[in-house]
């Protein structure tokens, strides 16, 4: 699977946009871009994930650039209880099932 | 409601002692698997399991072993022979099948060795 980069630590004011970037340059064309979060002590929870074009769904909306080099995860919206670590995880859609889980992004959503 | 849950919460053993983590799910997911986080860090996949009586390593599964003898019931032993175990253990189901299918995290529970 390829390697992902992401931003250790990010803020964001309540109510505005949140944009968390990925960087993943080495994706290849039938991996997918993934992402997760987990709200401090709990589970990962899975929010949205892609592979060309640009999803969204009730929680996020994912933008994948044309080259697939890079995404962004964007939270509309964002309220305190969005603050949590990010994970952006790149993988192939296939039998393996596993999910490799990088550091993430703390995304910190402040009043 | 439908989950999976954990048991317990918190968990305190001395060191040398074997202990069983409980990780039970009604989603009716074929696939349960078990990851380990250190603080600060990423998960890291222990053990999966994808069938009742089957299951594979994943990344670190030394010191550890599992069991699959019912489908809703994936339980983990952290063994005398892992060293480091003091760490947050999450468990995880998901479907199996075509496409892309999420996991569901349990709560997770906290093992201290003293």
């Amino acid at each position: 699977d390829a390697k992902t980069t992401q931003p250790p630590s990010m803020d964001c004011a309540e109510g505005r946009a949140a944009n968390l970037p990925c960087n993943h340059s080495t994706i290849s064309g039938n991996e997918y871009v993934y992402w997760y979060r987990q709200i401090h002590s709990q589970g990962p929870q899975y929010i949205i994930h892609g592979l060309k074009n640009n999803e969204t769904n009730e929680m996020a909306s994912l933008i994948i650039t044309e080259d697939r080099k890079s995404s962004t995860l964007i939270l509309p919206h964002a309220t305190l209880r969005d603050t949590a670590v990010y994970y952006c995880i790149v993988r192939v859609r296939s039998n393996d099932y596993k999910l490799s889980f990088g550091a993430g992004t703390t995304v910190t959503v402040r009043a | 409601d439908g989950g999976i849950t954990q048991s317990p919460k918190y968990l305190f053993r001395k060191e040398g002692q074997n202990v069983t983590l409980s990780c039970e799910q009604n989603l009716n997911h074929d696939a349960m698997y078990w990851y380990r986080q250190d603080p600060g860090q990423g998960l890291r996949l222990i053990y999966y399991s994808q069938i009742v009586n089957d299951f594979q390593k994943g990344d670190i599964a030394e010191g550890y072993s599992v069991s699959r003898e019912k489908k809703e019931s994936f339980p983990l032993t952290v063994t005398s022979a892992q060293k480091n175990p003091t760490a947050f253990y999450l468990c995880a189901s998901s479907l199996l099948g075509q496409g892309y299918n999420e996991q569901f995290f349990g709560p997770g529970t906290r093992l201290t060795v003293l």
